[in-house]
């Protein structure tokens, strides 16, 4: 597998701006998770969805962070408008849960973004 | 509400030293407990999962030990490499839920 997929890496807009973040889970797993890592505020769970559901999107910062997840290979992040204080990277990961217990989280390289 | 927390925030020892990694958290009705590495720059990659029912795995030189009643991890490295410097994040699973709740790491120096 190759693992988790994000695009684009890097992404550069202007201030109100619509962003578009994608993910590609691994096939199989059934629970997808966005987070956001800044400098100061460390890894944050922005949204989860399990079998395409949203659980939980208690972490979505406002109504301009919109996450939906139309089949079980295709998940995307919206930002609009963008604003500077969105600048952060954007992590998408994956995972399952067998009668082993939980799977490993496994994570995409993450996308960029910087809102001038 | 669960918190992560990890001590120390950067650790830099000379190579070859044995050392440890701690996590801290609040809530022990947890699912699961992960150790992370993430390089400047990477995504993170996972090291260790412990279940809840489990106290430790073990893989290589690394060894992660969870004691949920106290709220604790350990991240054990033996011989250190430079190779092994990068940022150790622990995440810890929000308890009844299947969210992951991360430290803020410890930034790992270790020097040749």
């Amino acid at each position: 597998d190759a693992g988790v997929i994000q695009s684009p890496r890097h992404e550069v807009t202007e201030m109100g701006q619509e962003v578009t973040l994608r993910c590609k889970p691994i096939s199989g797993h059934d629970y997808l998770f966005w987070y956001r890592q800044t400098m100061m505020r460390g890894l944050e769970l922005l949204i989860y969805f399990n079998n395409n559901v949203p659980i939980d999107d208690s972490g979505m910062p406002e109504d301009r962070f919109s996450a939906k997840m139309p089949n079980a290979s295709f998940s995307t992040l919206k930002i609009q408008p963008s604003e500077p204080r969105d600048s952060a990277v954007y992590f998408c990961a994956s995972t399952s849960r067998g009668w082993r217990g939980w799977g490993v989280l496994t994570f995409g390289a993450g996308s960029r973004l910087t809102v001038l | 509400k669960q918190e992560v927390t990890q001590i120390p925030a950067a650790l830099s020892v000379p190579e070859g030293e044995n050392l440890v990694l701690n996590c801290s958290f609040t809530d022990s009705a947890i699912y699961n407990l992960q150790w992370f590495r993430q390089d400047p720059g990477k995504g993170l990659t996972s090291l260790l999962l412990i279940q809840s029912s489990q106290r430790e795995q073990t893989s290589g030189r690394l060894n992660a030990s969870l004691d949920k009643s106290s709220g604790r991890s350990t991240l054990y490295i033996a011989a250190s490499q430079p190779g092994d410097s990068a940022t150790y994040l622990c995440a810890v699973s929000e308890g009844g839920s299947e969210k992951l709740v991360f430290g803020k790491g410890t930034k790992l120096t270790v020097n040749p």
